[in-house]
C-alpha cells in the first residue's frame, strides 16, 4: 500500500541552524502538507502545496519557513533559523484531489532545538 | 482558536461494546469532516470521513453521524476491539481553505479485553 515516507525520523539541532526535514508523498497525490504537533497540543496545519505554490499556510508559517518541491518526488520543509518553540513532530501529508479529501500522513519526524 | 473541540480527553469500554467518541465544532463554514487514528509515534492514520451534505457514513465497524444544526459529529465503533485503543481526532475543513484540516485535540479510547 502507497505510503508517505519522511526523513529524517529524529532531528536535533541547536537554535539559530538551518534545518530541511523531507517527505515523499504518495506517488499520484498532487496537493501536499505540512502539520505540526508541539507536545501535548492538537496538531496544526502549516501550509498547503499545489502545483509549485502555496494554497494556503497559517499564522504560523511565518517567513522563517519555506516549502519546496526540488524534484518530482520530494516535498521540504525549511525552517531557516530554529528557535526552541519550533521543537515538534512534524507531519507531512498528501492528498489526490481537493478542495476536500482524504489527507494521508507520514510517520512525522520529531525535531528538537536545544 | 477553538474551532474544533474534543470534550473528553479519554475513554474506556469493555471489547465487544459501543465506542462513541464525540467532536463539535463552531465554524458553520465547515464541509468535509474526518476522523483520524494515531498511535504512538506514528502519524495520524485515516478513519472515514463524511461531507455536510450528508448525515451518515458507514465503513465496516465505523460509523459517523453528523448533526449540522448541532455542529456535532459523533464516531461509532462496533464491536470495538482492543488493537482500537489509540488516540481519535476529528478533523474539519471547508471549500477554499486550501483543504487546510483543522483539528480536534484527541480522545484517547483504550479498549479493554
Amino acid at each position: 500500500e502507497p505510503e508517505v515516507t519522511q526523513t529524517p525520523s529524529h532531528q536535533v539541532t541547536q537554535m539559530g541552524q538551518e534545518v530541511i526535514l523531507r517527505c515523499v508523498p504518495i506517488s499520484n497525490h498532487l496537493y501536499f502538507y505540512w502539520y505540526r504537533q508541539i507536545l501535548g497540543q492538537k496538531v496544526e496545519f502549516l501550509v498547503s502545496f499545489y502545483n509549485n505554490e502555496i494554497s494556503e499556510k497559517s499564522e504560523i508559517f511565518d517567513d522563517q519557513f519555506s516549502v519546496e518541491r526540488p524534484d518530482g518526488s520530494n516535498f521540504t520543509l525549511k525552517i531557516r533559523s530554529t528557535k526552541l518553540e519550533d521543537s515538534a513532530m512534524y507531519f507531512c501529508a498528501s492528498s489526490e484531489q481537493a478542495p476536500v479529501g482524504e489527507q494521508f500522513f507520514g510517520p512525522g519526524t520529531r525535531l528538537t532545538v536545544l | 482558536d477553538q474551532q474544533v473541540k474534543q470534550n473528553s480527553p479519554s475513554l474506556s469500554v469493555q471489547e465487544g461494546r459501543i465506542s462513541i467518541l464525540n467532536c463539535d465544532y463552531t465554524n458553520s463554514m465547515f464541509d468535509y469532516f474526518l476522523w483520524y487514528k494515531k498511535y504512538p509515534a506514528e502519524g495520524p492514520t485515516f478513519l472515514i470521513s463524511i461531507s455536510s451534505i450528508k448525515d451518515k457514513n458507514e465503513d465496516g465497524r465505523f460509523t459517523v453521524f453528523l448533526n449540522k444544526s448541532a455542529k456535532h459529529l459523533s464516531l461509532h465503533i462496533v464491536p470495538s476491539q482492543p488493537g482500537d485503543s489509540a488516540v481519535y481526532f476529528c478533523a474539519a475543513s471547508r471549500t477554499g481553505a486550501g483543504n487546510m484540516l483543522t483539528f480536534g485535540g484527541g480522545t484517547r479510547l483504550m479498549v479493554k479485553p
